[in-house]
């Protein structure tokens, strides 16, 4: 069992919004602003996608957004496009013991 | 081009071992934290281990101490993770992934993985 709870699995039609939550504790999550999220592909590499909650890197569209709430962030994607059918995952710093933790991943389907 | 080849992962039995590699390239090794990350057959990624740039401090997760020892090499450019006393949970592709140039608490770049597969 990851220590981020994501939902398995969400569903858009494209040009539509679609967000994914990734709740977690005020150990991780909520006591910190180092959340990240990154996109995977089946059979390949996780890509960065946001970090630092709500930072993009350069090259990722900006159609992708992340943001916070107490012990839950979010990622956001707006204008759904059928090339952001993917897992997603995300990742918070849980202090300097534990380092980081993931969550279980979402699958994102595009209709 | 920053890039990151993972090297060593195969079939292995309960209790035995393995040398991991990962080959860095289009970035200055030494100046970054390095990761590895596992990722078990459908399932979540899971941090493992993490190294300082000179290697002067390591972490691990907990389910790993003791057994797995991540280690580099500045002058070959090089990532490694011994992995002692395996275990069938172990199953999983292994990442090598650098902690991020504008965070250090994110992971921007990642190799594509090796499969350690244990079983009996």
């Amino acid at each position: 069992q990851s220590a981020l709870t994501q939902p398995r699995s969400v569903s858009g039609s494209p040009g539509q919004s679609v967000t994914i939550s990734c709740t977690g504790t005020s150990s991780d999550v909520g006591g910190y602003n180092y959340v990240s999220w990154y996109q995977q592909y089946p059979g390949k590499a996780p890509k960065l996608m946001i970090y630092d909650v709500s930072k993009r890197p350069s090259g990722v569209p900006d159609r992708f957004s992340g943001s916070k709430s107490g012990n839950t962030a979010s990622l956001t994607i707006s204008g759904l496009q059928a090339e952001d059918e993917a897992d997603y995952h995300c990742c918070s710093y849980a202090g300097r013991n534990t380092h980081v933790v993931f969550g279980g991943g979402t699958k994102v389907t595009v209709l | 081009e920053v890039q990151l080849v993972e090297s060593g992962g195969g079939l292995v039995q309960p209790g035995e071992s393995l040398g991991l590699a990962c080959a860095a390239s289009g970035f200055t090794f030494g100046n970054f934290w390095m990761s590895w990350v596992r990722q078990a057959p459908e399932k979540g990624l899971e941090w493992v281990a993490n190294i300082k740039q000179d290697g002067s401090e390591t972490r691990y997760v907990d389910s790993v101490k003791g057994r797995f020892t991540i280690s580099r090499d500045n002058a070959q450019n090089s990532l490694y993770l011994q992995v002692n006393s395996l275990r069938v949970e172990d199953t999983a592709v292994y990442y090598c992934a650098r902690e991020g140039f504008n965070s250090p608490l994110s992971f921007d770049f990642w190799g594509r993985g090796t499969l350690v597969t244990v079983s009996s």
